[in-house]
């Protein structure tokens, strides 16, 4: 069975563009979350995707936002980028069974983004 | 709200040596833990998982992680050190009505002397 596929795994952006990250499930599996992670503030949860809508959601600015598709596939947006979203965006899949002990988050590679 | 403190940023160890990696959680409803080890640009592997089924959890690659209520601890180990252990590894924590969204710790790189 195929990981979860990041694209793209570098993107280097100017401040105030605006960019789209790209995150394929496992198949199967119908959550997909979004963490960002800096050498500063360490890994911190973006939002989570099931089944096309955001059920749950970390403390970041509204210039992030993501979507779902029905296929699971999820996207991830960052507008008018700033210096401080250059970081390493991650996401990770699950079958999204709440309180189901055996329903385990599987991350990918991750889309390392500069902003110069 | 939850969150999960892992002491020490730093752990260098001989090769054979016991790995310990210390991790203390807080939360006010019973937890999911979690250890995840991240290799250089890499994403992250799952080594364990503690979901209170047993407080004494075994992983891949020979790790393993004790869940101890009273002292708020799940702290890692590995008996003997492998040069191929080296990487950074994260303890972190989840609700179990939100088992996606994981707080993790702030990370602690492991380095191993031969």
């Amino acid at each position: 069975k195929a990981g979860v596929t990041q694209t793209p795994r570098y993107l280097i952006k100017t401040r105030g563009q605006q960019v789209t990250l790209s995150c394929s499930p496992i198949s199967g599996h119908r959550s997909v979350s979004w963490y960002q992670q800096t050498p500063g503030q360490g890994l911190q949860f973006l939002f989570e995707y099931f089944s096309e809508t955001q059920r749950n959601k970390g403390n970041f600015p509204g210039r992030f936002s993501g979507r779902q598709f029905s296929n699971s596939r999820s996207e991830m947006n960052v507008s008018t980028l700033e210096l401080g979203d250059s970081a390493l965006y991650l996401c990770a899949s699950s079958l999204g069974r709440l309180g189901a002990l055996t329903d385990t988050q599987y991350f990918g590679p991750g889309t390392r983004l500069t902003v110069l | 709200a939850q969150s999960v403190t892992q002491l020490g940023s730093h752990v260098s160890v001989s090769e054979g040596a016991l790995v310990l990696l210390r991790c203390n959680y807080s939360s006010s409803v019973p937890p999911y833990l979690f250890w995840y080890v991240q290799y250089p640009n890499q994403g992250l592997q799952l080594l364990l998982k503690y979901t209170s089924a047993a407080t004494l959890v075994k992983g891949i690659n020979g790790f393993e992680a004790e869940f101890k209520k009273s002292e708020t601890s799940f702290h890692l180990t590995k008996p003997s050190a492998h040069m191929s252990d080296a990487a950074e590894y994260f303890c972190a924590v989840s609700e179990k009505s939100s088992a996606s969204k994981i707080i993790f710790g702030s990370g602690t790189r492991l380095s191993i002397r031969p």
